[in-house]
């Protein structure tokens, strides 16, 4: 089946520095990717999403970079604050017949150190 | 959570038992999921539906059970069929026709 994947499971910064999270994917075909934030013992919530005809999006202190070549994904936090720490998960698709359907990689735990 | 309610927030069954987790969205969207999330891993479909009185099959349906009979409510039954059914479970709703997927709190089911 298809997979997402993160490169690192864990990711430690500290608080004012940039964080960059990545996301590769395996399917060429995907066209909509997303990231959402998970708070321990939550739901996932939507952060930014981006459509394959764009390289980059820019959100408030975040921003999705998309490199369909590498089928590459990364979410960059400005000044990451500790308000930030939670796992980051991406996802992958708008697929033809299984439109509507996300296939989620396993997550990057962010911890954001004072 | 934007207008998606999951209830029980804590569950716990005995084995041998089913159970049904709630799901409530008034968004008025036509699309909703059932996502089964385990420590330290993604989420994991289940059953998903796109429009009342129709529903498909998952990843992982084997064991689980839904209904779509009104466009707000998407209960999902969790079977004693279901061999390892203690997990995070979480619904999300969205835009047919669109991808992107809102999420409710979700359920913690424990099996004693």
């Amino acid at each position: 089946g298809e997979s997402v994947g993160l490169h690192l499971p864990t990711l430690s910064v500290q608080e004012g520095d940039n964080s960059i999270i990545n996301c590769a994917y395996s399917n060429s075909a995907s066209d909509y990717f997303i990231w959402y934030k998970q708070e321990s013992g939550k739901g996932p919530q939507f952060i930014i999403d981006i459509r394959s005809n764009m390289d980059k999006r820019q959100g408030q202190r975040v921003t999705v970079l998309l490199n369909k070549t590498v089928k590459h994904l990364s979410l960059q936090i400005a000044a990451t604050q500790p308000g930030d720490s939670a796992v980051y998960f991406c996802a992958e698709g708008g697929r033809g017949s299984t439109l509507g359907r996300l296939y989620f990689g396993r997550g990057t735990q962010l911890t954001v150190w004072p | 959570d934007g207008g998606i309610t999951q209830s029980p927030k804590y569950l716990f069954r005995k084995e041998g038992q089913n159970v049904t987790l709630s799901c409530e969205q008034n968004l008025n969207h036509d699309a909703m999921y059932w996502y089964r999330q385990d420590p330290g891993q993604g989420l994991r479909l289940i059953y998903y539906s796109q429009i009342v009185n129709d529903f498909q099959k998952g990843d992982i349906a084997e064991g689980y059970s839904v209904s779509r009979e009104k466009k707000e409510s998407f209960p999902l039954t969790v079977t004693s069929a279901q061999k390892n059914p203690t997990a995070f479970y979480l619904c999300a709703s969205s835009i047919q026709g669109t991808d992107t997927q809102y999420f409710g709190p979700g359920t913690r089911l424990t099996v004693l």
